[in-house]
């Protein structure tokens, strides 16, 4: 069973479009996060969430929110899709903030 | 703010040493280490928190300087399966700032 799972795999759409990743985790984690990797492989974290409290990185652009519907799930809302939003997001979660954690396989995200 | 990591490549024949350090500019409260090889996911190796505590593999030691805001990552003997990109991370008391460090390529050949 995959623990932390994102669909889809890749996303291909246009400038200007609103598209979703979504994250699922069976691991009864409380924390989970969404991250940036972009082309020049440098990581950033977007948000961390946990069913209490939600942390953004100040430098996230509105156009990104996160929405949890439960505690296994969040996915990742982009609005008006820009060229520059192009990269993989990865998903990952922990049992706590301080903890290991676990990521999803990534979704290549390319804004054309 | 994002930590900077030394060196930024190195490469390294099998069963020899190396270090990785991470050095940030903010007081911090943990210190995360992840490995990534190319076309994949970063994996969780190791986390040290302010006060000592440290959760992680056996087989992967680091330190950290909280004083000085630096940590290091000690690979010894070091297998082919070492090989990837090392990034730590460095997160400040409140968690409300996390940041990634530069990263540093390792390959080890045989």
């Amino acid at each position: 069973d995959t623990a932390v799972s994102q669909t889809p795999k890749y996303l291909v759409t246009q400038m200007g479009n609103d598209k979703s990743i979504k994250c699922e985790q069976n691991l009864g984690h409380d924390t989970m996060y969404w991250y940036k990797q972009d082309s020049k492989k440098f990581l950033k974290i977007m948000f961390s969430y946990n069913n209490k409290e939600l942390i953004i990185n100040e430098t996230v652009p509105n156009r990104f929110s996160p929405k949890s519907p439960d505690k296994a799930h969040l996915n990742l809302h982009i609005n008006s899709l820009e060229l520059g939003d192009s990269a993989v997001y990865f998903c990952a979660s922990s049992p706590l903030r301080t903890d290991e954690a676990f990521f999803g396989q990534g979704t290549r995200l390319t804004v054309v | 703010q994002q930590p900077v990591q030394s060196p930024q490549a190195v490469i390294l024949r099998e069963g020899e040493d190396a270090v990785i350090n991470c050095s940030s500019s903010k007081a911090l409260y943990s210190v995360h280490w992840y490995r990534q090889k190319h076309g994949e996911a970063p994996v969780f190796l190791m986390i040290l928190l302010k006060g000592g505590e440290q959760k992680g593999h056996d087989k992967i030691s680091a330190s950290f300087n909280e004083k000085k805001q630096q940590s290091s990552l000690y690979l010894t003997a070091s297998q082919l399966s070492y090989s990837g990109t090392y990034f730590c991370g460095t997160e400040n008391a409140r968690g409300n700032q996390f940041y990634f460090g530069t990263g540093t390529s390792l390959t080890v050949i045989p």
